[in-house]
């Protein structure tokens, strides 16, 4: 398996344009996470979703972030309109956990995003 | 979940034993000790995780306290490599995620 495949690598992309980022995570796997890092805020949790379905999205930090999972194979995130403050680094992390504590998940290598 | 506490940096010579520390208090008896790690600009990487019994794998050790409060994470012969920073998670069977801030181990040769 190729692992959790992010794309693009680096966004860059001018303030209020909209910017979608893509996930393909493990083939099996039933939990997916999206993620945004940062230096000033480190590695937070915004949405996760089980069985294609969002369980928690307490962490997307308002309206202009919106994340979907139409099928098992596939996941956007979403900025419109985009800020600089939205400058960071998105990480997509999927995982077999179905309901258990038991499973590790897999990260991809990120989406840089830059919006100037 | 349970919370965890790390401490925010520690350094080790190349060739010797990384013990890194985790305090979990909270835990409660279905949550899991996981442990991963990020290398500079790289995805986290898982490296082993428990329950109640301790765990080896080709990556490392995981020693946790009989009361479950607290465990150690060992590298037994860290290279320069494994400078990262460390993540030590509680998970409940909900599966969430919640990173903290982490160790930041410098390996020194």
């Amino acid at each position: 398996d190729a692992g959790v495949i992010q794309s693009p690598r680096h966004e860059v992309t001018e303030m209020g344009q909209e910017v979608t980022l893509r996930c393909k995570p493990i083939s099996g796997h039933n939990s997916l996470f999206w993620y945004r890092q940062t230096m000033m805020r480190g590695l937070e949790l915004l949405i996760y979703f089980n069985n294609n379905v969002p369980i928690d999205d307490s962490g997307m930090p308002e309206d202009r972030f919106s994340a979907k999972m139409p099928n098992a194979s596939f996941s956007t995130l979403k900025i419109q309109p985009s800020e600089p403050r939205d400058s960071a680094v998105y990480f997509c992390a999927s995982s077999g956990t179905g309901g258990s504590g038991n499973t590790e998940a897999f990260f991809g290598q990120g989406t840089r995003l830059t919006v100037v | 979940d349970a919370k965890t506490t790390q401490p925010t940096s520690m350094d080790c010579a190349e060739g010797r034993a990384a013990n890194l520390p985790c305090n979990h208090s909270t835990i409660s008896g279905n949550e899991y000790v996981y442990w991963y790690r990020q290398i500079h600009s790289q995805g986290p990487q898982y490296i082993i995780h428990g329950l109640k019994n301790n765990e080896t794998n080709e990556m490392a050790s995981l020693i946790i306290t009989e009361d479950r409060k607290s465990s150690t994470l060992i590298l037994p012969h860290a290279t320069l490599r494994d400078t990262a920073v460390y993540y030590c998670i509680v998970i409940s069977n909900t599966g969430k995620l919640i990173f903290g801030q982490g160790t930041t181990l410098q390996v020194k040769p």
